[in-house]
């Protein structure tokens, strides 16, 4: 079956410090969706990419779609405290709403 | 977005026993999910749930063990049947609302620990 690699696995930055992520497929995707999820919490979706090199923004967070639909980007400028948390993208294909999931990236900021 | 609950929030229950997870969405929403994600682990679909016929599910869950029912298009169960310690794990609706395309919302999840 399909399979999202993220990278990095985790990630220890200083506050203010910038972060970016990845997510590789295998196949491709006609959706790609970025995701936060904080201790004892549901994901909430941060971003949705619906086409090829599509580039959205969402405050501090920057996601792009890529070109060859089987990879999504996510970048975080200026990290706050509020960012730490596990990342996950989430890739849509085929025309059904099944969602496939990566297998996420831990941010923590070091004081 | 919608807001989804879930119910309970957390239960700890002995092997052998089956618990039964609540989902209610306060609007009426066409598609709802059941994922599973097992500790330090992703989310993993564990089926489709219709409304009015039975659910589809993926790969590897079986309705005897996850039976799923969906009476109508705000309220969904999951039980986790004949539960064993590998079935610890967190429990999450999800719905697509159809008005955005291809997103899924999802509530805060049931973490279940089996004894």
């Amino acid at each position: 079956g399909q399979q999202l690699n993220q990278s990095p696995q985790s990630m220890f930055i200083q506050e203010g410090e910038d972060v970016s992520m990845n997510c590789t497929s295998s196949s491709i995707f006609n959706t790609w969706l970025w995701y936060k999820q904080d201790p004892g919490e549901g994901p909430v979706l941060l971003i949705a990419l619906y086409k090829a090199g599509e580039l959205t923004s969402n405050g501090r967070l920057t996601a792009q779609f890529g070109i060859t639909r089987k990879d999504s980007f996510l970048n975080i400028s200026a990290s706050i405290p509020s960012d730490v948390g596990i990342y996950f993208c989430a890739g849509q294909s085929g025309g059904n709403e099944k969602l496939t999931f990566g297998t996420g990236t831990r941010l923590t900021i070091i004081p | 977005s919608a807001v989804i609950s879930q119910k309970p929030s957390r239960d700890i229950c002995q092997r052998g026993t089956s618990l039964t997870i609540q989902c209610q969405v306060d609007s009426q929403v066409t598609m709802m999910f059941w994922y599973r994600q097992q500790p330090g682990q992703s989310l993993t679909l564990i089926a489709t749930a219709n409304q009015g016929s039975e659910a589809t599910y993926e790969s590897g869950f079986v309705i005897d063990k996850f039976p799923i029912s969906r009476p109508n298009l705000t309220f969904s169960t999951l039980t986790v049947s004949n539960m064993s310690p590998e079935d610890s794990s967190i429990y999450l609706c999800s719905l697509a609302p159809g008005q955005i395309k291809d997103t899924q919302y999802f509530g805060p999840g049931t973490r279940l620990t089996v004894l």
